[in-house]
């Protein structure tokens, strides 16, 4: 079965650039699996930040972008804040109507 | 706005199935959408585990194909997870959530605060 890979961990300076990746165990990762990524804090439901590859969720500040760079979706944070330290997700479409979430990294902005 | 509450027994038993029930207000679920649920082991990722339409189409993921079923009731607004022969493996926070998209681009835009089920005899 097809593992969906992101980095466990990654820190940032507040006011910096930052990109989490989300890859494949076997395989590139293209727009065909429709990359969408969620944030989540501790005792919170995810929220939507990015679907589709690049559209940014509803509400979402415009310093939060996505990509594809590589073999692998790249969720970017550009002039990082403090509230922006949780837990991001990412999920690959893997067709059939079925959609596997990726291990998560947890973000800390310090 | 659309509004997900999640209930169902905090306890089941080793081997025993796992209920619960996704109440959704502000929204008719036989309007359209997809209705899905994700859990979420202490301390684990977040782990998809399938969605349903209310006119029947269900996906489910591989890994627990064989003993889940997602339905939806839109006589009374609700969608529900049966998994069976659970184990402590099963021990987690469960959230409901709606679905949008189409053809693959499909996101969570509505979910609920999510329910601890714990597996334990």
């Amino acid at each position: 079965q097809t593992v969906v890979t992101q980095e466990p961990s990654f820190s940032v300076s507040p006011g910096g650039t930052v990109t989490l990746t989300c890859g494949l165990s076997s395989g590139s990762v293209s727009s065909d699996y429709y990359p969408t990524w969620y944030q989540q804090t501790p005792g919170q439901a995810p929220r939507t930040v990015i679907y589709s590859t690049n559209t940014r969720s509803s509400g979402v500040p415009d310093r939060f972008s996505g990509s594809i760079l590589g073999n692998k979706a790249a969720l970017t944070i550009t002039g990082a804040q403090a509230d922006d330290e949780s837990d991001y997700y990412c999920v690959l479409y893997m067709g059939s109507g079925i959609s596997v979430f990726g291990g998560g990294t947890k973000l800390t902005v310090l | 706005q659309v509004q997900l509450q999640e209930s169902g027994p905090g306890l089941v038993k080793p081997s025993e199935t796992l209920s619960l029930t996704c109440t959704v207000s502000g929204y008719s679920i036989s309007s359209g959408y997809f209705w899905g649920w994700i859990r979420q082991s202490p301390g684990k990722g977040l782990e998809w585990i399938g969605t349903t339409h209310y006119s029947g189409g269900t996906y489910y993921s591989s890994s627990l194909k064989s003993r889940v079923t997602i339905s939806a009731d839109t006589s009374k607004n609700q969608f529900s997870l049966k998994l069976t022969s659970v184990t402590a493996a099963d021990t987690a926070v469960y959230y409901c959530a709606r679905r949008r998209g189409s053809t693959g681009a499909y996101w969570f835009d509505a979910w609920g605060q999510g329910t601890l089920v714990t597996v334990s005899s």
